[in-house]
């Protein structure tokens, strides 16, 4: 089955710097490849997601970027601000024309924003 | 428009017992799927319900059951509770030919 690894664990920044947050995936069959913020004690929230036949993708402060070939996929946060601080999950499914997969999560990165 | 909602928001049940967890997805949403998150770690996909059928199941045993309505409600059941099947239960839905999933606030499960 699929594999997600995630990178750092960790990851403190200084307001108004930027964050990079890194994802493996070991399925190459995988073409879905979301990300969510999750606040304490909150729900997880979709922030942005990329799909297979896009190399980039950007909303605002945030964009992902993907390189299928080494199965690789990374969330950018520039401008950081106080309410960015959060545990970000990377994921990663196969989408077919029959419905998208159940995700397969990497185990997150907590993301604190240092005024 | 109401989101996908869960409930209970909290359970705590000993060892042995059965549980019930209920789901009730987004507006127009036809697909269910399910989570267990343990403390410091990334969901873990359980399965998925579409139609009121299993369509596809995570890497969990069948102590962990489930069921779909004809409104696209779920409902999660879990027999023979261990203390480690204590976590945050998270529902999503999306529909079936999309695939953002939305999730729900979850059930936090304490297995004593």
């Amino acid at each position: 089955g699929e594999n997600v690894e995630q990178h750092p664990s960790t990851l403190s920044v200084q307001e108004g710097d930027s964050a990079v947050i890194k994802c493996t995936y070991s399925d190459s069959a995988s073409n879905y490849f979301p990300w969510y913020k999750q606040e304490l004690g909150k729900r997880p929230q979709l922030i942005i997601d990329i799909r297979s036949n896009v190399g980039e993708k950007k909303d605002q402060r945030i964009a992902v970027t993907l390189n299928k070939t080494a199965k690789h996929f990374s969330l950018h946060i520039t401008e950081t601000q106080p309410e960015d601080s959060a545990v970000y999950f990377c994921a990663a499914s196969m989408y077919s024309g029959g419905g998208a997969d159940g995700l397969t999560f990497g185990k997150g990165t907590h993301l604190i924003i240092q005024p | 428009d109401a989101g996908v909602t869960q409930s209970p928001t909290h359970l705590i049940k000993t060892r042995g017992q059965q549980v019930t967890l209920r789901c009730s997805p987004k507006s127009g949403h036809d697909t269910v799927s399910w989570y267990q998150q343990a403390l410091g770690q990334g969901p873990q996909f359980i399965f998925q319900y579409y139609e009121e059928e299993e369509r596809q199941r995570g890497n969990f045993p069948d102590r962990f059951s489930g069921h779909q309505y004809p409104n696209y409600s779920s409902e999660l059941n879990v027999n023979a509770l261990l203390l480690g099947d204590s976590a945050l239960y998270l529902c999503a839905s999306s529909l079936l030919g999309g695939q953002t999933q939305y999730f729900g606030p979850g059930t936090r499960l304490l297995v004593l």
